[in-house]
């Protein structure tokens, strides 16, 4: 298995553009998610999906679309990215919706720069 | 709404001391509580559940519910423990399939 996936490792942008940062896992997991990782603010939750065609909001969701139309893939959109969407992107997945022997997998992240 | 505090950014140990990351959380229901660690270079990796009280590399800890808090501690610091270390809540309210983070500790153990 390959876990979790992410494409593309690197990006620049410049403010206004578009783009999709894609994950996939091959695990089967039913619930995946996206967070940003940014210093000093750790770990936050942007989107997440409880399964395919199901979707919602985290703690930051603004300025990014998702969708789940298969259990495999939930990639991000950035509409018109700006510079305050400089981060690290992580996608993770879990088998379960929820439970505490439940291990969230992670992907190896995104780095992305907007200009 | 749930709320997870690490309240030190950084923390250095000299080799062979004891460690103990803090992590304090906010909760109505019945918490989850993860650790999960980011070596360099590594993919975020779950260290260790509350529910199973397990000792993984040579790590423990504890949930204490009267002090809602979750603090991992080592008793003696390797310098292969330098890392990020991130302390997650769930939660066994109907509907919270979210797990929080908390804003990491960066631990960095002296030779």
């Amino acid at each position: 298995n390959a876990g979790v996936t992410q494409t593309p490792k690197f990006q620049v942008l410049k403010t206004g553009q578009s783009m999709t940062l894609q994950c996939a896992q091959d695990m089967n997991h039913e619930y995946m998610s996206w967070y940003r990782q940014d210093p000093g603010m750790g770990l936050r939750l942007i989107h997440y999906s409880v399964g395919a065609g199901i979707t919602d909001q985290g703690e930051v969701p603004n300025g990014y679309n998702v969708s789940r139309s298969t259990t495999e893939d939930f990639p991000l959109r950035l509409l018109s990215a700006a510079p305050s969407q400089t981060s690290v992107y992580f996608c993770a997945s879990r088998e379960g919706l929820a439970g505490p022997y439940n291990e969230q997998f992670f992907g190896p992240g995104t780095r992305l720069t907007v200009l | 709404a749930q709320r997870v505090t690490q309240p030190e950014k950084l923390l250095s140990v000299f080799k062979g001391a004891p460690v103990e990351l803090k992590c304090n959380y906010s909760y109505s229901g019945s918490p989850e509580l993860f650790w999960y660690v980011q070596y360099s270079r590594q993919r975020l990796q779950l260290l260790l559940r509350h529910i199973s009280r397990e000792s993984i590399k040579g790590f423990t800890a504890d949930l204490n519910k009267g002090e809602t808090s979750f603090h991992l501690k080592k008793p003696f610091a390797q310098e292969e423990d330098s890392a990020m270390y991130y302390c997650a809540l769930g939660g066994s309210n109907f509907g919270n399939e979210k797990l929080t983070f908390g804003t990491g500790t960066r631990l960095t153990i002296i030779p």
